[in-house]
This record gives C-alpha cells, structure tokens and sequence, in this order.
C-alpha cells in the first residue's frame, strides 16, 4: 500500500523559503498527479499546486509567483519550495495523490510549518 | 478558477439523524469532477465520495453524493457516532479547489 512521508524544517524564518519533500514508498510516482496543500490552522484546504510524474505542473494562482513543485522518479520524491514566505504561510503541509475524477486517495499525514523569526 | 461554497458552517444533529450537506460552485462543472472528504482533528482529510456520487472504498452506504451543474449534496443518512467531523467537498475541473467545509457537530 501506497504511504507518503513528508519531511522539512518545521519553523521558517519570514522572506525565506520553504522546501518540504515527500517520500513515496509502496508504490510508483509515474502515472499519478502528486499534490501540495495545505492548511493553516483552524481554516480549510488550499491547493498548491500539483506534478505530474512527467514533469508538468500547475500552480494556484494566488501562489504561482513563489511556488515550485519538482519530482525526482529516481528517489520516488515529490518536493516544494515555497518562496518569500510569511506568517500567512503557517500551515500543516499535505502530499497528497490525486488522480483526475478519482479524487484524492492518499495523503500523508501532514507536517506542520511556522513561519517566525 | 471555480470557487466551492459550502452550507451550512456548522450542522448540529444528534446521531441518527440524516444530515445534509450542500455545496455550490461558481460555475457549472461536470459531477464527474466532485468528490467529498470527512476530515477528523488531527487527521488528513478522507476520500468519502469521488466521481460526484461513487463511494471510495470501505465507505459505509450511509454516505451517499448528488447533484450536477453548480449544486451538489452529500447526504448521510441516520448518523453515527464516528461521522462527526468536517466535510469538505472539491472540484478538479479546473485545477483543484475545496469548499470552505461544513462542521458537524452532536447536538
């Protein structure tokens, strides 16, 4: 069974970026669309963004000047790195699985970031 | 981008009690492209329904998706214990984009 881990700092320093990675284990990245989103506490889901295995992705638009999403099928790793970040970046952190008209299946438990000096 | 509303914020029944939750997007999309998700504190949201009204797997029949165009529903009918939580709904018509959530809470 398909788990997904994901790892980084915890606390973020105000203009500096974010990088969170997610580990794929019991299964392959190729022919999923592999997707960040987060929520900040107390308020509901937001999109980052999302990969496809072969490289193409898509950005929320109120986020795309800051994020990038990568993935490394070699190391079965999905990365973010979300720039000039601020308090309003503080959230849990969710990897998540998502193929189209199947929703969202698999999701890692979610890494919780703050942004502070 | 399409934009998900959901109603009511907060629903407060008592379990056996069939609770209705509403979900409305600001433009038509396919039902194809609606799924629903029960999140519990401390958990990552759960996949209930997907292709507008398919149950995920092990998803108890109580549970059941509806609607088209700009309205959808999720229905659980004579509520457990264990579904009280937060239910968001979501679209992947165009990118992906979640409704605010609706609360159920015990009465």
């Amino acid at each position: 069974q398909v788990q997904l881990q994901e790892s980084g700092p915890g606390l973020v320093k105000p203009s500096e970026t974010l990088s969170l990675t997610c580990t794929v284990s019991g299964g392959s990245i190729e022919r999923y669309y592999w997707s960040w989103i987060r929520q900040s506490p107390g308020k509901g889901l937001e999109c980052i963004g999302y990969i496809y295995y072969g490289g193409s992705t898509n950005y929320n638009p109120s986020l795309k000047s800051r994020v990038t999403i990568s993935a490394d099928t070699s190391k079965s790793q999905v990365s973010l790195n979300l720039r000039s970040v601020t308090a309003a970046d503080t959230a849990v952190y969710y990897c998540a699985r998502h193929v189209t008209y199947f929703g969202i299946a698999v999701w890692g438990q979610g890494t919780s970031v703050t942004v502070s000096s | 981008e399409v934009v998900m509303t959901q109603s009511p914020a907060t629903l407060s029944l008592s379990p056996g009690e069939r609770a209705t939750l509403s979900c409305r997007a600001s433009q038509p999309i396919s039902s194809t492209y609606l799924s629903w998700y029960q999140q519990k504190p401390g958990q990552p949201p759960r996949l209930l329904i997907y292709y507008g009204s398919t149950r995920a797997t092990g998803i108890p029949a109580r549970f059941s998706g509806s609607g088209s165009e700009t309205d959808f529903a999720l229905t659980i009918s004579g509520l457990q214990p264990e579904d009280f939580a937060v239910y968001y709904c979501q679209q992947d018509s165009d990118f992906l984009t979640f409704g605010g959530g609706t609360k159920v809470e015990m009465k």
